[in-house]
């Protein structure tokens, strides 16, 4: 079993939507949990980052973290088009040099 | 400021074959690392470095050897290539104490 599971979809929803991306985990020693967005043929680049329990939320984007559930979310509103992209989770223990990846669910946003 | 410039862009070699990536990133970031993604699989950590001549291996180093004599380059050698290596190939930089990593474009190598 990985340590990191994530649906690798594709998930497609119309343009608008509220849209919902969720990794689960089994190490409890994770604190750091990372979301990163990825372009076709692009490098990931980091979307939003929490440590510890808790939500963060920046402009669009809300990322949730249930550590009692070993249980991480990302939120996004009134999505775009330009939001098709695959999105990865990632965390670590203590720091962010060894991150833990899931496998990344491929988000198509249809006008 | 170029970021984490990665070349080459595209790659096919043949079986038995050696090659090496070239990473290089001007942030003066101390940490580096490279990552091999393959589809379903997510990232997965090949070698990384905390400094200048120090370096360590990750969760699927075998095949790989890297070295770092500066801060700035981070090359990745293919020492046999062989099929199982075909994948696309991230470098990646940050700072100690810093969550984001930076990645370059990738290099997409095709190993027949």
């Amino acid at each position: 079993q990985k340590e990191v599971e994530q649906d690798p979809g594709p998930l497609s929803v119309p343009e608008g939507a509220i849209v919902s991306l969720n990794c689960t985990y089994s190490n409890s020693a994770f604190q750091y949990f990372m979301w990163y967005r990825q372009y076709s043929r692009k490098g990931p680049e980091l979307l939003m980052y929490t440590y510890s329990s808790g939500n963060k939320e920046d402009g669009r984007f809300t990322a949730q973290v249930d550590k009692s559930s070993k249980y991480i979310s990302l939120f996004i509103r009134d999505s775009q088009p330009s939001d098709s992209a695959t999105y990865l989770c990632a965390m670590s223990k203590d720091s962010n040099y060894q991150l833990i990846w899931g496998a990344g669910t491929k988000l198509i946003i249809k006008p | 400021n170029a970021g984490v410039t990665q070349t080459p862009k595209f790659q096919v070699l043949k079986t038995g074959q050696s090659m090496t990536l070239q990473c290089a990133q001007d942030m003066n970031h101390e940490y580096m690392s490279w990552y091999r993604q393959d589809p379903g699989m997510g990232l997965r950590l090949i070698h990384y470095s905390v400094g200048a001549g120090i370096t360590d291996q990750g969760e699927v180093p075998n095949g790989y050897n890297v070295s770092r004599s500066t801060t700035e380059d981070f090359p990745l050698r293919l020492l046999s290539a062989a099929p199982s290596q075909t994948s696309v190939y991230f470098c990646a930089s940050t700072s100690p104490g810093a969550y984001t990593q930076y990645f370059g474009p990738g290099t997409r190598l095709t190993v027949l």
